[in-house]
Parts: structure tokens; sequence; C-alpha cells
């Protein structure tokens, strides 16, 4: 079975600052798909970002982005100028088959906290 | 965009009775619906995977006369929490799919309390 693995249960970061949220996964598959989640209080999840390890070239959403390294099973998210609406608990995800629209396996989840 | 609206939001049961949870894709046809649970500043756990027209497929150590899942039509998933016990109160998110390259939707969640 997949496994993905979320080492930080928590975080932290300064409006404006910059920080990296880790997440690695095992899997088989040479081609997959990889997520990035947001879960804001609302508890409402919310998709950030999304990378197919077949694209040598990290995904970007305005101020998210990818580092992933395939060789080391390793995703990490990136969130570049924090706002205090980023605050918020995040999860990686690997689907199923590697595919885009299989079960997801979600990691532990890292909880964002944001000082003014 | 796809949405997924989950119905209800929070509801408050007493314990031995059984609560009904509504999935509906408003715009798109999921041909596959996804259920979790999910505690407090947890992960969510994935409980079974319904297709349009066939039986859930459950997870390990989830009970299928507990949680029943149907999935009649390619707009409505209900998720049937049965003989509902203290235990049992837990946030419930669905999730539908169309397939390839569609992604996931995710519905807004229900917040179920045994008491």
């Amino acid at each position: 079975a997949q496994t993905v693995t979320q080492s930080q249960p928590e975080m932290s970061v300064q409006e404006a600052e910059t920080v990296t949220l880790s997440c690695t996964y095992d899997t088989s598959e040479s081609d997959y798909y990889l997520f990035w989640y947001k879960q804001p209080p609302s508890r409402q999840m919310i998709l950030v970002i999304r990378q197919e390890a077949y694209k040598q070239q990290n995904a970007t959403e305005n101020r998210f982005s990818v580092n992933f390294q395939k060789a080391a099973k390793s995703f990490s998210l990136k969130i570049s100028d924090s706002q205090l609406g980023d605050a918020a608990m995040y999860f990686c995800a690997y689907p199923a088959g590697g595919t885009s629209y299989g079960k997801l396996t979600f990691g532990q989840g890292t909880i964002l906290t944001v000082h003014p | 965009g796809a949405v997924v609206s989950q119905h209800p939001s929070r509801v408050i049961c007493k314990s031995g009775t059984s609560v009904k949870i509504e999935c509906r894709s408003l715009d798109f046809q999921a041909t596959t619906m996804f259920w979790y649970r999910q505690f407090p500043k947890q992960s969510l756990m994935l409980m079974a995977t319904s297709n349009e027209g066939s039986k859930a497929t459950y997870e390990q150590g989830v009970e299928k006369d507990k949680f029943l899942i149907n999935h009649a039509s390619l707009t409505l998933s209900t998720l049937t929490v049965t003989s509902a016990h203290p235990e049992d109160s837990s946030f419930y998110i669905c999730s539908a799919t169309q397939g390839f390259d569609y992604g996931y939707t995710f519905g807004s969640g229900t917040r179920l309390t045994v008491v």
C-alpha cells in the first residue's frame, strides 16, 4: 500500500515570509500524480497544487510551488510571501495507482500558523 | 467549477438512531464517490469507495453494516450511519470524481455528534 508521510505536525511562519512543508511518499509506479490540499478552519478541502511525475518542471501556482524530487520520493510545498489566509492544515496526497482519480491516501497533515 | 453539495453540515442524534448524509454533484456526473472520516487535527481516513450502480468497496476495518453507502445515481451518494453511538461522532467528508484528469471535488463536510 502507498504511504504518505508528513513529518512536521506543526509549522509557523511570519507574515510575508516563506515556509516549506515536507512530504515523502512511497510508490512503485513510474508515472503518477501528487497533490497538496489545504483545509482551513471551515474544513473545506481546497486543492493547492498538483504535480505530474513525468513532468520535469516543478508545479507552481502563484505563491505556491513544489520541490519534486522523484528519486528521493519527496514532494515539498513552498509558500512564499505568506498571508494570514494561508493558516490552515495542509495535506499531501497520493492517488491509488498513481492516477488523477484513484482513492487518495493523505499524509498526517501539517498545521500552519501565520503570525502577523 | 465542479461543486459537491453535502448535507447536513451538522447533525446531532441520539445514540441508537440512524443518520443519513447526502452528497450531490451539482454540475457534473460523479462516477466515483469517496467517503472519509476525520477526527480533530487528524488526517482524512478513507472509509469506502462507491461507483454508481455498484456496491461500495469498504476499507479494512470499516463496518459495512454500520456505514451503509448508496450511490444510486451519477449525482447522488449517501452515507447512513446506523445505530449510531458516541464513538461514531466525527467529521465526515465526501469527494467525487468524474474520472480521468478531472481531479477531485470535495463536499463541505458533516459534523456528526451522537449523544
